[in-house]
């Protein structure tokens, strides 16, 4: 079974902390993803990742960077934290870049920016 | 605009009784279409896909069915569970590209 694990399920920070997200999978998928999910907006893609230090812009970059240094690893960087990043932030991965391969999702992170 | 609009938004029924979830899409060309459920604290996991081709799909008690020409999709479940109340994400893919379009999801809660 694919595994992705995130390092947090509740985090609570403040405003202009610097947060870290960080998620980790064990099936050697080549791609991981970053989304946030608000109620009413249903899923939006932050940044994504093909390869280990590759990274591509999501939907939602803004106020947010990534960081891939291993294929397992996937890191979503808040530079500042502000209250309108108080979501509920999902990883995943999955072993193609074609939409026909799955995206396995892993628990989320809920973040309150404070 | 890729756009991807389920109905309902939320649906009560109970235990045992059958129910049928919407999904209308606006994405071209299309790929593919799948179903995630999504348990309350849980990240959403893969039920169905269906590609251009196909037209039905079940999963269990889960049968979806897709209709390319009018760009709907239908999830029926059957005999539903308590462990069914969920939410439902459709979720559709053009024919180039990486990108997933997501509906905002139907809320179910099926009660005793």
């Amino acid at each position: 079974d694919v595994k992705v694990t995130q390092s947090s399920r509740y985090l609570v920070k403040r405003t202009g902390e610097k947060v870290f997200l960080e998620c980790v999978q064990d099936m050697d998928h080549e791609n991981m993803f970053w989304y946030r999910q608000d109620p009413g907006l249903g899923l939006r893609l932050i940044y994504f990742s093909y390869d280990v230090k590759m990274k591509e812009k999501g939907d939602i970059p803004e106020g947010y960077s990534v960081s891939r240094e291993k294929k397992e690893r996937f890191s979503l960087i808040l530079e500042s934290a502000s209250t309108n990043q108080t979501s509920m932030y999902l990883c995943a991965s999955s072993l193609g870049a074609e939409t026909t391969y799955e995206q396995y999702f892993g628990p989320g992170t809920r973040l309150t920016v404070t | 605009k890729n756009q991807v609009e389920q109905s309902p938004q939320s649906l009560i029924i109970l235990e045992g009784k059958n129910c049928t979830l919407q999904c209308n899409y606006t994405v071209s060309p299309f790929s593919n279409l799948r179903w995630y459920k999504q348990d309350t604290g849980r990240g959403p996991v893969s039920l169905t896909i269906m590609t251009f081709s196909e037209n039905t799909k079940s999963n269990g008690r889960y049968t979806a069915t897709l209709d390319a020409d009018t760009k709907q999709s239908s999830l029926h479940i059957t005999a539903s569970q308590l462990s069914d109340s969920a939410s439902y994400i459709c979720v559709v893919s053009a024919d180039s590209g990486y990108a997933l379009n997501f509906g905002k999801g139907t809320s179910l809660l099926v009660t005793p």
